[in-house]
Protein backbone atom coordinates (compact mmCIF):
# COMPACT_ATOMS: atom_id res chain seq x y z
CA UNK A 1 0.00 0.00 0.00
CA UNK A 2 1.24 2.93 -1.42
CA UNK A 3 -0.62 5.55 0.90
CA UNK A 4 -1.85 6.83 -2.15
CA UNK A 5 -5.48 6.60 -2.58
CA UNK A 6 -7.75 7.05 -5.61
CA UNK A 7 -11.14 6.94 -6.21
CA UNK A 8 -13.99 5.39 -7.85
CA UNK A 9 -11.72 1.86 -8.91
CA UNK A 10 -14.00 1.69 -11.70
CA UNK A 11 -15.80 3.86 -13.69
CA UNK A 12 -18.36 2.92 -17.30
CA UNK A 13 -19.90 5.90 -18.75
CA UNK A 14 -20.70 6.85 -22.42
CA UNK A 15 -19.12 9.11 -24.94
CA UNK A 16 -19.72 12.43 -24.64
CA UNK A 17 -20.11 12.17 -20.82
CA UNK A 18 -17.50 14.12 -18.47
CA UNK A 19 -16.25 12.23 -15.39
CA UNK A 20 -14.43 13.08 -12.46
CA UNK A 21 -10.86 10.80 -10.85
CA UNK A 22 -10.18 11.40 -7.44
CA UNK A 23 -7.00 11.28 -5.93
CA UNK A 24 -5.66 11.97 -2.32
CA UNK A 25 -1.40 11.83 -1.47
CA UNK A 26 0.70 10.42 0.85
CA UNK A 27 0.20 12.40 4.00
CA UNK A 28 2.70 14.73 3.74
CA UNK A 29 3.04 15.01 -0.10
CA UNK A 30 2.59 18.10 -1.83
CA UNK A 31 2.83 16.88 -5.49
CA UNK A 32 0.34 15.08 -7.05
CA UNK A 33 0.96 13.70 -10.74
CA UNK A 34 -1.33 11.83 -12.94
CA UNK A 35 -0.66 9.69 -15.61
CA UNK A 36 -2.89 7.60 -18.28
CA UNK A 37 -2.07 4.00 -18.89
CA UNK A 38 -3.96 2.88 -22.53
CA UNK A 39 -2.72 -0.68 -24.08
CA UNK A 40 -1.35 1.29 -27.30
CA UNK A 41 0.40 4.23 -25.65
CA UNK A 42 1.70 2.79 -22.15
CA UNK A 43 2.43 4.79 -19.38
CA UNK A 44 1.84 8.50 -20.38
CA UNK A 45 2.36 11.34 -18.18
CA UNK A 46 -0.43 14.02 -17.74
CA UNK A 47 0.29 16.89 -15.33
CA UNK A 48 1.60 17.60 -12.21
CA UNK A 49 0.66 19.79 -9.20
CA UNK A 50 2.95 20.90 -6.22
CA UNK A 51 1.10 22.89 -3.51
CA UNK A 52 -2.40 23.95 -5.29
CA UNK A 53 0.19 25.56 -8.57
CA UNK A 54 -0.07 23.67 -11.91
CA UNK A 55 4.05 22.31 -12.78
CA UNK A 56 4.76 20.94 -15.44
CA UNK A 57 2.33 19.73 -18.31
CA UNK A 58 3.00 16.58 -20.41
CA UNK A 59 0.78 14.73 -22.64
CA UNK A 60 -2.60 15.96 -21.54
CA UNK A 61 -5.66 16.45 -24.26
CA UNK A 62 -7.43 19.91 -23.83
CA UNK A 63 -10.75 18.32 -22.93
CA UNK A 64 -8.77 17.13 -19.95
CA UNK A 65 -8.12 19.43 -17.06
CA UNK A 66 -6.82 18.92 -13.44
CA UNK A 67 -6.76 20.97 -10.21
CA UNK A 68 -5.29 20.28 -6.68
CA UNK A 69 -7.34 21.76 -3.61
CA UNK A 70 -5.85 23.26 -0.34
CA UNK A 71 -6.26 20.22 1.31
CA UNK A 72 -3.56 18.60 -1.29
CA UNK A 73 -6.26 16.03 -3.03
CA UNK A 74 -6.53 16.47 -6.46
CA UNK A 75 -8.97 16.00 -9.23
CA UNK A 76 -8.60 14.65 -12.63
CA UNK A 77 -11.86 15.97 -15.15
CA UNK A 78 -12.33 14.24 -18.44
CA UNK A 79 -14.94 15.74 -20.78
CA UNK A 80 -16.30 14.85 -24.05
CA UNK A 81 -15.28 11.26 -23.18
CA UNK A 82 -14.06 9.47 -26.81
CA UNK A 83 -13.79 5.38 -27.15
CA UNK A 84 -9.92 6.60 -27.01
CA UNK A 85 -10.00 7.68 -23.53
CA UNK A 86 -10.74 4.48 -22.38
CA UNK A 87 -7.68 3.54 -19.81
CA UNK A 88 -6.21 3.01 -16.37
CA UNK A 89 -5.60 6.71 -14.88
CA UNK A 90 -2.90 6.66 -12.01
CA UNK A 91 -2.17 9.32 -9.67
CA UNK A 92 1.32 9.25 -7.89
CA UNK A 93 2.50 11.53 -5.30
CA UNK A 94 5.98 12.93 -3.73
CA UNK A 95 7.08 14.80 -0.84
CA UNK A 96 8.86 17.26 -3.13
CA UNK A 97 8.91 18.79 -6.73
CA UNK A 98 11.20 15.79 -8.14
CA UNK A 99 11.24 13.36 -5.44
CA UNK A 100 10.22 9.41 -5.41
CA UNK A 101 6.75 9.00 -6.93
CA UNK A 102 4.26 6.72 -5.19
CA UNK A 103 1.32 5.52 -6.97
CA UNK A 104 -1.75 4.78 -6.60
CA UNK A 105 -3.39 1.41 -7.31
CA UNK A 106 -5.28 3.47 -10.70
CA UNK A 107 -9.26 4.27 -11.59
CA UNK A 108 -9.92 2.13 -14.82
CA UNK A 109 -12.52 4.26 -17.12
CA UNK A 110 -14.28 2.78 -19.88
CA UNK A 111 -16.23 4.77 -22.18
CA UNK A 112 -19.16 2.75 -23.88
CA UNK B 1 15.30 12.65 -22.11
CA UNK B 2 17.62 9.60 -22.66
CA UNK B 3 16.03 6.82 -24.30
CA UNK B 4 16.37 3.02 -22.32
CA UNK B 5 16.42 -0.23 -24.44
CA UNK B 6 15.81 -3.10 -22.08
CA UNK B 7 14.92 -6.70 -23.14
CA UNK B 8 11.08 -7.42 -23.87
CA UNK B 9 10.71 -10.39 -21.64
CA UNK B 10 13.26 -12.57 -18.77
CA UNK B 11 12.16 -16.01 -16.54
CA UNK B 12 14.23 -16.71 -13.60
CA UNK B 13 13.82 -19.63 -11.43
CA UNK B 14 11.89 -18.41 -7.38
CA UNK B 15 14.86 -18.57 -5.05
CA UNK B 16 17.32 -17.29 -7.68
CA UNK B 17 18.70 -13.67 -8.49
CA UNK B 18 16.62 -11.75 -11.06
CA UNK B 19 19.39 -9.22 -13.36
CA UNK B 20 17.49 -7.08 -15.46
CA UNK B 21 19.80 -5.26 -18.11
CA UNK B 22 18.88 -1.85 -19.58
CA UNK B 23 20.86 0.31 -22.11
CA UNK B 24 20.99 3.76 -21.68
CA UNK B 25 23.65 5.04 -23.73
CA UNK B 26 22.64 8.79 -23.99
CA UNK B 27 22.14 9.21 -20.60
CA UNK B 28 24.11 12.61 -19.38
CA UNK B 29 26.40 13.52 -16.45
CA UNK B 30 23.36 14.39 -14.19
CA UNK B 31 20.73 12.04 -15.59
CA UNK B 32 19.56 9.29 -12.75
CA UNK B 33 18.62 5.81 -13.21
CA UNK B 34 15.07 5.30 -11.78
CA UNK B 35 13.67 1.93 -11.88
CA UNK B 36 9.91 0.81 -10.99
CA UNK B 37 7.85 -2.01 -11.16
CA UNK B 38 4.33 -2.84 -12.03
CA UNK B 39 2.35 -5.96 -11.15
CA UNK B 40 -0.57 -6.95 -13.55
CA UNK B 41 -2.34 -3.23 -13.55
CA UNK B 42 -1.56 -2.32 -10.07
CA UNK B 43 -0.16 1.30 -9.92
CA UNK B 44 3.55 1.81 -10.90
CA UNK B 45 6.02 0.52 -7.63
CA UNK B 46 9.62 2.65 -6.93
CA UNK B 47 12.28 0.37 -6.42
CA UNK B 48 15.63 2.10 -6.17
CA UNK B 49 17.90 4.86 -8.36
CA UNK B 50 21.38 6.06 -8.58
CA UNK B 51 23.55 8.60 -10.64
CA UNK B 52 27.04 6.59 -10.49
CA UNK B 53 27.52 4.75 -7.73
CA UNK B 54 25.60 1.23 -7.12
CA UNK B 55 23.11 1.41 -4.69
CA UNK B 56 21.13 -0.80 -2.65
CA UNK B 57 17.92 -1.13 -0.34
CA UNK B 58 15.90 -3.79 1.04
CA UNK B 59 14.42 -4.67 -2.53
CA UNK B 60 17.17 -4.68 -5.13
CA UNK B 61 20.40 -3.54 -6.33
CA UNK B 62 21.04 -1.54 -8.59
CA UNK B 63 24.76 -1.55 -10.94
CA UNK B 64 25.25 1.26 -13.19
CA UNK B 65 28.53 0.74 -15.28
CA UNK B 66 31.39 3.02 -15.04
CA UNK B 67 30.55 4.64 -18.46
CA UNK B 68 27.13 5.01 -17.04
CA UNK B 69 25.53 3.78 -20.48
CA UNK B 70 24.27 0.99 -18.91
CA UNK B 71 22.53 -0.34 -15.58
CA UNK B 72 21.49 -4.18 -13.83
CA UNK B 73 18.71 -4.11 -11.71
CA UNK B 74 19.62 -6.93 -9.19
CA UNK B 75 16.48 -9.16 -7.34
CA UNK B 76 18.91 -10.93 -5.16
CA UNK B 77 16.01 -13.96 -4.23
CA UNK B 78 13.15 -13.55 -6.87
CA UNK B 79 10.15 -14.77 -5.62
CA UNK B 80 6.21 -15.39 -7.11
CA UNK B 81 5.56 -12.03 -6.32
CA UNK B 82 8.55 -10.64 -7.97
CA UNK B 83 6.76 -11.04 -11.47
CA UNK B 84 6.06 -7.74 -12.76
CA UNK B 85 7.10 -5.26 -15.70
CA UNK B 86 10.16 -3.69 -14.86
CA UNK B 87 10.67 -0.72 -16.17
CA UNK B 88 14.08 1.45 -16.64
CA UNK B 89 14.03 5.47 -16.65
CA UNK B 90 16.27 8.16 -17.31
CA UNK B 91 15.31 11.03 -15.30
CA UNK B 92 16.11 14.61 -16.18
CA UNK B 93 18.16 16.68 -14.29
CA UNK B 94 16.58 17.39 -10.55
CA UNK B 95 16.69 21.12 -11.29
CA UNK B 96 15.31 21.50 -14.42
CA UNK B 97 11.46 21.59 -15.31
CA UNK B 98 10.71 18.61 -17.03
CA UNK B 99 12.31 16.44 -14.08
CA UNK B 100 8.72 16.19 -12.78
CA UNK B 101 7.42 13.63 -15.25
CA UNK B 102 9.01 9.73 -15.67
CA UNK B 103 8.78 8.57 -18.98
CA UNK B 104 7.77 5.31 -19.27
CA UNK B 105 9.10 2.47 -21.79
CA UNK B 106 7.88 -0.69 -22.67
CA UNK B 107 9.95 -2.27 -19.96
CA UNK B 108 10.82 -6.06 -19.14
CA UNK B 109 8.42 -8.52 -18.15
CA UNK B 110 9.67 -10.81 -15.51
CA UNK B 111 8.25 -14.12 -15.10
CA UNK B 112 9.48 -15.57 -11.94
CA UNK B 113 8.87 -19.74 -11.89
CA UNK B 114 8.91 -22.53 -9.74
Amino acid sequence: DSGVTQTPKHLITATGQRVTLRCSPRSGDLSVYWYQQSLDQGLQFLIQYYNGEERAKGNILERFSAQQFPDLHSELNLSSLELGDSALYFCASSVSLTGEQYFGPGTRLTVT
Amino acid sequence: DAKTTQPPSMDCAEGRAANLPCNHSTISGNEYVYWYRQIHSQGPQYIIHGLKNNETNEMASLIITEDRKSSTLILPHATLRDTAVYYCIVRPPLNTGTASKLTFGTGTRLQVTL
